[in-house]
């Protein structure tokens, strides 16, 4: 069974730093592409950040750049969103998905999320 | 920069009425479009991508189709379960979401 569980969120301060995991189980998770995509409050959905098979291509939404990485590691099944810059706009849940094959960035497993609330 | 643009914004429908909830992209995307469904407190949940393949265990009364710039999503005879929000998405663009509503 595909699983994915995303953890590290929690309430952060402006300006501070999260690390975000997401632990893959289930599938042979050096064979996908994987995404971050985020919901704030209320709100829709979001596409954050995503990642080639073997972490050589990075793609990220205009208003994190230079302020997130994306990265995974193959041998630990592992997703990672380091989030640093933090802004009171980036609070919301965060989900982790893996992308089918050869779609245009469709997810078709999700975790169930992780919260991200930055105040002060 | 891709824009999808859904309509209506919410749909009042009562259960085993056909619902069409409808995507603008503002450039052509050929078939590269996929649709969601999302319940609260839930993750999206895949239902078609491509256009009008349906995901692994989405029962076939979703369907879509549609290329280009429009797009559309069909649920043949509505369910109590999918009353929902609904939304579309191409690579790292979503739409607003569509509320599916009981009337």
């Amino acid at each position: 069974e595909v699983q994915l569980v995303e953890s590290g969120g929690g309430l952060v301060q402006p300006g501070g730093s999260l690390r975000l995991s997401c632990a893959a189980s289930g599938f042979t998770f050096s064979r996908y592409w994987m995404s971050w995509v985020r919901q704030a409050p209320g709100k829709g959905l979001e596409w954050v950040a995503n990642i080639k098979e073997d972490g050589s291509k990075l793609y990220y939404v205009d208003s994190v750049k230079g302020r997130f990485t994306i990265s995974r590691d193959n041998a630990k099944n592992s997703l990672y969103l380091q989030m640093n810059s933090l802004r009171a706009e980036d609070t919301a849940v965060y989900y982790c998905g893996r992308e089918i094959p050869g779609g245009a960035a469709n997810s078709d497993y999700w975790g169930q999320g992780t919260l991200v609330t930055v105040s002060s | 920069e891709l824009v999808l643009t859904q309509s209506p914004g919410t749909l009042s429908l009562s259960p085993g009425e056909r619902a069409t909830l409808s995507c603008r992209a503002s450039q052509s995307i050929s078939s590269q479009l996929a649709w969601y469904q999302q319940k609260p407190g839930q993750p999206p949940r895949l239902l078609i991508y491509g256009a009008s393949s349906r995901a692994t265990g989405i029962p076939d009364r979703f369907s879509g189709s549609g290329s280009g710039t429009d797009f559309t999503l069909t649920i043949s005879r509505l369910q109590p379960e999918d009353f929902a929000v609904y939304y579309c998405q191409r690579y790292g663009t979503f739409g607003q979401g569509t509320k599916v509503e009981i009337k």
